[in-house]
């Protein structure tokens, strides 16, 4: 079975420093991965996600994540952070292929992150 | 074009009621899924949906949880004699196809229920 592991339930960073939210899956195959991003009182808006294409990928909102094979992880990042990202994070998993499960996501607890001013 | 609709957006009922949840997938969505979200925990997966057809209930509770997706209106997420247990976030989330993710999800902004 899948799982994902996201290390810090809550980081706190400077308005402007490095944002780093680290997620490690547990999959028998390598997955396709995805970060989700969830305002308060809101639903989960889709950050970014590899799909098996370049292991950097790209988000919105200047984010972006790294997928690592050797070290089943793929954590977010943005160089510097903005007071508006403040929000909750989650990363999730699914099953590649067709005839799977692909179409169900495992997440992980979520990360909080605070910006301080 | 609307994203996906889910209403109500905030839901109380008492122990032993009925709640009922509705969601409007995305136009030419005709994949539903539901997740819940449990106080400081991540979604997990209820049940996927096509239009008249259950395809995987694998993540309903056994007893009291029900869902569908009529040929016409929005999927309805059924839970019946709700305890304080169930009282956390349930997000609906749609797809053209099976979500192989080439395409992804995309979430309704959720129904938070709270049984008092």
């Amino acid at each position: 079975a899948q799982s994902v592991t996201q290390l810090g339930s809550h980081v706190s960073v400077s308005e402007g420093a490095l944002v780093l939210l680290r997620c490690n899956y547990s999959s028998s195959v390598p997955p396709y991965l995805f970060w989700y991003v969830q305002y308060p009182n809101q639903g989960l808006q889709l950050l970014l996600k590899y799909t098996s294409a370049a292991t950097l990928v790209k988000g919105i909102n200047g984010f972006e994540a790294e997928f690592k094979k050797s070290e089943t992880s793929f954590h977010l990042t943005k160089p510097s952070a903005h007071m508006s990202d403040a929000a909750e994070y989650f990363c999730a998993v699914s099953d590649r292929g067709s005839g799977g499960s692909n179409y169900k996501l495992t997440f992980g607890k979520g990360t909080l992150l605070t910006v301080n001013p | 074009n609307a994203g996906v609709m889910q209403n109500p957006r905030h839901l109380v009922r008492r122990r032993g009621q009925e709640a009922r949840l509705r969601c409007s997938p995305m136009k030419g969505h005709s994949h539903v899924y539901w997740y819940r979200q449990l106080p400081e925990e991540g979604l997990k997966f209820m049940v996927y949906l096509q239009k008249e057809n259950i395809i995987d209930e694998s993540g309903m509770p056994k007893e009291r949880f029900s869902a569908e997706f009529p040929k016409e209106g929005p999927s309805i997420l059924r839970i019946q004699q709700v305890v304080r247990g169930d009282s956390a976030a349930y997000f609906c989330a749609s797809s053209p196809e099976q979500a192989a993710f080439n395409y992804g999800y995309t979430f309704g902004s959720g129904t938070r229920l709270t049984v008092v």
